[in-house]
């Protein structure tokens, strides 16, 4: 069974600083990985995606994740944190079969403190 | 947005009532999903649909039955709420490389 865990419900970083997200996952065949982000009262927007082609992936927003097959892990970056960043970020997890259904990780809280 | 619209939007219902939501698609996707968001869970898979007449149980599918009768529409139906099923719901579509994209969400209260 697929599983997620991200490490640190909450974050809070300045603004400027670095922003890491960290996300383990547990899948027993090639994954899919995703990230989302989530505003406050809407729905989620994907940030970016591994699928195999290369295991550094830029997404929006100048956020970016690497996939580490060794250390099961596919951890968020952005270099310099912008006050528009604050929100929850969701690591997802799916298997290339089947109905490719996505599990979530618990989600982080990301605030940028001025 | 990838053409995804719940409605409704906000329900205050009361335990023991029938409730339904709908999720609206107008870009012709297979595959459609019903997830919860409850703190501390992150998105839950409810139910999901891989075309017309054939869905399949999710992760916490107890309490909750789905229909799909065209490929744009994806029923979530209630059959008898109860106070755990207060929760944000999200409506999905899955795009070409296995992402998914989500609706708006209906934030549901049962009292």
């Amino acid at each position: 069974a697929q599983s997620v865990t991200q490490l640190g419900s909450h974050v809070s970083v300045s603004e400027g600083a670095l922003v890491l997200l960290r996300c383990n996952y547990s899948s027993s065949v090639p994954p899919y990985l995703f990230w989302y982000v989530q505003y406050p009262n809407q729905g989620l927007q994907l940030l970016l995606k591994y699928t195999s082609a290369a295991t550094l992936v830029k997404g929006i927003n100048g956020f970016e994740a690497e996939f580490k097959k060794s250390e099961t892990s596919f951890h968020l970056t952005k270099p310099s944190a912008h006050m528009s960043d604050a929100a929850e970020y969701f690591c997802a997890v799916s298997e290339d079969q089947g109905a490719q259904k996505l599990v979530f990780g618990q989600g982080t809280r990301l605030t940028i403190n001025p | 947005d990838a053409g995804i619209t719940q409605s409704p939007r906000h329900k205050v219902t009361e335990t023991g009532t029938p409730v339904t939501l709908r999720c609206h698609q107008t870009e012709n996707h297979r595959y459609m999903y019903w997830y919860r968001q409850d703190p501390g869970h992150g998105l839950r898979l409810i139910h999901y649909s891989y075309g017309v007449k054939d869905t399949d149980k999710g992760e916490v599918s107890d309490g909750y039955s789905v229909s799909r009768s065209k490929t744009e529409d994806f029923l979530l139906t209630l059959e008898s709420a109860t106070s755990s099923q207060t929760s944000v719901y999200f409506c999905a579509v899955r795009g070409g490389y296995n992402e998914q994209f989500f609706g708006p969400g209906t934030r549901l209260t049962v009292l």
